[in-house]
């Protein structure tokens, strides 16, 4: 069983605030990525990160940023959130590059 | 690079097959298929390797079509627990882009009672 985690899973906040969706997983695996998705669209890769200090960007550009201090910890930060942002980012992780992705639940995401 | 799914949306009968495609521009090494139920994360079904052979879970199996750069998913007999939404995710060739995944749009399958 995959033991990825995201919090917080709904999160309403107004124009203008920073935040922080968190992503941890306690599977040792190098690889974690940062996915969008719309309602009844494809999932797009907006970050990802081989290793520890190692952060590429996605296809999609992204406001956001994020960080890969610790194996198990890839959170991602809005400095100043957007109507525009409002989405579902699903965290996932994997051993290695192309091998099995876990998804995390998702944080939906709604700005005013 | 996103490959394209269809189709788009199916509903079927408990007990009735379903065929899902995925299909891309480009050479594969491998395919993911996926399941997503609403409000959930997307489960992990299958991978499809390059040169590698059908691979069957259950009910619900696939193949990899490497002259066409092609997979199908394959669900028979479906069961109201098939309901959700299914993503194929194709890696291209290694070396190229280090074993990423490019998503479809999914296809939606509906199983009634």
């Amino acid at each position: 069983e995959a033991d990825i985690y995201q919090t917080p899973r709904y999160l309403v906040i107004g124009t203008g605030k920073k935040i922080t969706l968190e992503c941890s997983q306690t599977m040792g695996h190098d690889k974690m990525y940062w996915y969008q998705q719309d309602p009844g669209m494809e999932l797009h890769l907006i970050h990802y990160s081989y290793g520890v200090n190692s952060t590429e960007k996605g296809d999609l550009s992204s406001e956001s940023t994020v960080s890969r201090i610790r194996t198990e910890h890839f959170p991602l930060t809005l400095e100043s959130a957007r109507p525009s942002h409002t989405s579902q980012y699903l965290c996932a992780s994997s051993r290695h590059g192309g091998e099995t992705q876990y998804f995390g639940p998702g944080t939906r995401l709604l700005v005013l | 690079q996103q490959p394209v799914q269809s189709p788009q949306a199916v509903i079927l009968r408990e007990g009735e097959d379903a065929v899902i495609n995925c299909s891309s521009s480009k050479a594969l090494y491998s395919v993911h298929w996926y399941r997503q139920k609403h409000g959930e994360a997307p489960v992990f079904l299958m991978i499809l390797l390059k040169g590698g052979e059908q691979k069957g879970h259950e009910k619900i199996s696939a193949s990899f079509n490497e002259k066409k750069q092609q997979s199908s998913l394959y669900l028979t007999a479906s069961q109201l627990s098939y309901s959700g939404t299914y993503f194929c995710g194709t890696e291209v060739e290694r070396g190229s882009t280090l074993g990423r995944l490019y998503f479809g749009r999914g296809t939606q399958l509906t199983v009634w009672p």
